[in-house]
C-alpha cells in the first residue's frame, strides 16, 4: 500500500489529453511538500518528468505539465503520442515516521 | 554530465547480506546539498524508496526497512554502498541508485540503469 495513491491505469487516443492524479495526506502533499513526477518507459530506468510540482527539466516537452492543490497533485499530458505509453510515478516527502521520501503506486498509461 | 551505475551480485541466497555499490561521475558528494539515494522495484511492481545519504554524511532510511539497511559513502572513490541484511525472496527487485539535490524535499535525477537482484536458494 503506497503512501501516495495513483490510479492503476489511464488511457487515451493519440492527440487527446489525459491526467494522472496523485493523492496524499496532511503529512505529505497536504503539508506543502513538493511533488515530483517520473516517466518509466518499458524496460528502462525512471526519468524525471516534473519537479517542484510544475517545473519541467530541460528536454521535457511542454505537453507535460504538473499541478498541485490541497492533498493532491496531477500530471497532465496533452497531444498524446504513442511514445508516451509508459508507467508514471509521483514522489513527495512525508513528515511522519522520521521523514522519508515516498512514491505513488504508479499509473500505466496506454495510448489506444 | 551526471552518470550513476549500480553493481553487485545478481543472485543472493535467503538470509544472506546484499551489498550494492553505486559508482557515479559528474558531481561530488562533498558538495553542499547533494545526496545519493537507493530505490528498488520488484518485477511488475511500484518503486520503493530505500535510503539516502547526504554530502554531510546525514542518512535517511525507509522506516519499514531501517533495521536491515546501511548506507555509506566513499567520497574519494565517488561511490555509495548499500547493504541489506537477511535477504528474502520478496526482496527480489531491480535496485536503482540516483542523484538528488535540494535536501529532503528534492527529487531524483538522474537514475542509474538499475541492477536486478534475485533472492533464491
Amino acid at each position: 500500500q503506497s503512501v501516495l495513491t495513483q490510479p492503476p491505469s489511464v488511457s487515451g487516443a493519440p492527440g487527446q489529453r489525459v491526467t494522472i492524479s496523485c493523492t496524499g495526506s496532511s503529512s505529505n502533499i497536504g503539508a506543502g511538500y513538493d511533488v515530483h513526477w517520473y516517466q518509466q518507459l518499458p524496460g528502462t530506468a525512471p526519468k524525471l518528468l516534473i519537479y517542484g510540482n510544475s517545473n519541467r527539466p530541460s528536454g521535457v516537452p511542454d505537453r507535460f505539465s504538473g499541478s498541485k492543490s490541497g492533498t493532491s497533485a496531477s500530471l497532465a499530458i496533452t497531444g498524446l503520442q504513442a511514445e508516451d505509453e509508459a508507467d508514471y510515478y509521483c514522489q513527495s516527502y512525508d513528515s511522519s515516521l522520521s521523514g522519508r521520501r515516498v512514491f505513488g503506486g504508479g499509473t500505466k498509461l496506454t495510448v489506444l | 554530465q551526471i552518470t550513476l551505475k549500480e553493481s553487485g551480485p545478481t543472485l543472493v541466497k535467503p538470509t544472506q547480506t546484499l551489498t550494492l555499490t553505486c559508482t557515479f561521475s559528474g558531481f561530488s558528494l562533498s558538495t553542499s546539498g547533494v545526496g545519493v539515494g537507493w530505490i528498488r522495484q520488484p518485477p511488475g511492481k511500484a518503486l520503493e524508496w530505500l535510503a539516502l545519504i547526504y554530502w554531510n554524511d546525514d542518512k535517511r532510511y525507509s522506516p519499514s526497512l531501517k533495521s536491515r539497511l546501511t548506507i555509506t559513502k566513499d567520497t574519494s572513490k565517488n561511490q555509495v554502498v548499500l547493504t541489506m541484511t537477511n535477504m528474502d525472496p520478496v526482496d527480489t527487485a531491480t535496485y536503482y541508485c540516483a542523484h538528488s539535490d535540494y535536501g529532503d524535499y528534492g527529487w531524483f535525477d538522474p537514475w542509474g540503469q538499475g541492477t536486478l537482484v534475485t533472492v533464491s536458494s
